[in-house]
């Protein structure tokens, strides 16, 4: 089966500032990686993803990088502000499997006013 | 947001009594998660219904009986839980076909067990 690491477990960063969430897969197999947001006290969200076809992918501050090879893909949030603080989790999916997502622990980031 | 909605938002229950979880999917989707988020173990995936069908049961304790009656609803029964089984259960559903797999969660049901 898949295992997904995440690191790290909390960042707290100032606003706008960068902030850089990392996690590892262990599956080569895998070619599907989305990353959720989960504000307190309410669900997940998807926010961004990537295919294992693609290197990187932005979406106005928000960019997922994948390195195939060494089986690791990267957050980066720019220009961070406040409502960017959340639970941030990773998570892969393995090709040929039951769709089913394995998760990565999670990142509390804060961001510092 | 109302694409996957679930009952009650809020339990507390004793170890004797039995209780169920319902959750509802607006969104044509044909697989459903159950999902147990506590802070020792953020979103551990407990079981997986693609097609109505049971796909996967990650070891889950006997106490938890999940049902899926058709693909827009999930159930999870509860019985003789234990106090360290009070957590967040958040349910899931998405496009099992689809490569992307995006998974719309709900707002979970808050779990406390006496």
């Amino acid at each position: 089966g898949e295992n997904v690491e995440q690191h790290p477990s909390t960042l707290s960063v100032q606003e706008g500032d960068s902030a850089v969430i990392k996690c590892t897969y262990s599956d080569s197999a895998s070619n599907y990686f989305p990353w959720y947001k989960q504000e307190l006290g309410k669900r997940p969200q998807l926010i961004i993803d990537i295919r294992s076809n693609v290197g990187e992918k932005k979406d106005q501050r928000i960019a997922v990088t994948l390195n195939k090879t060494a089986k690791h893909f990267s957050l980066h949030i720019t220009e961070t502000q406040p409502e960017d603080s959340a639970v941030y989790f990773c998570a892969a999916l393995l090709s040929g499997s039951a769709r089913q997502l394995t998760f990565g622990s999670g990142t509390q980031l804060t961001v510092l006013p | 947001e109302t694409g996957v909605t679930q009952t009650p938002r809020h339990l507390v229950m004793g170890m004797t009594n039995k209780k169920s979880l319902k959750c509802e999917q607006h969104l044509g989707h044909n697989a459903m998660y159950w999902y147990k988020q506590s802070a020792k173990k953020p979103l551990e995936l407990m079981f997986v219904y693609n097609f109505k069908e049971q796909t996967e049961n990650n070891s889950v304790p006997s106490r938890f009986s999940p049902e899926c009656p058709n693909s827009s609803h999930l159930f999870l029964h509860l019985h003789t839980l234990q106090p360290e089984d009070s957590a967040l259960y958040l349910c899931a559903s998405s496009q099992g076909d689809r490569e992307n797999n995006e998974q719309f969660f709900g707002p979970g049901t808050r779990l406390t067990v006496l």
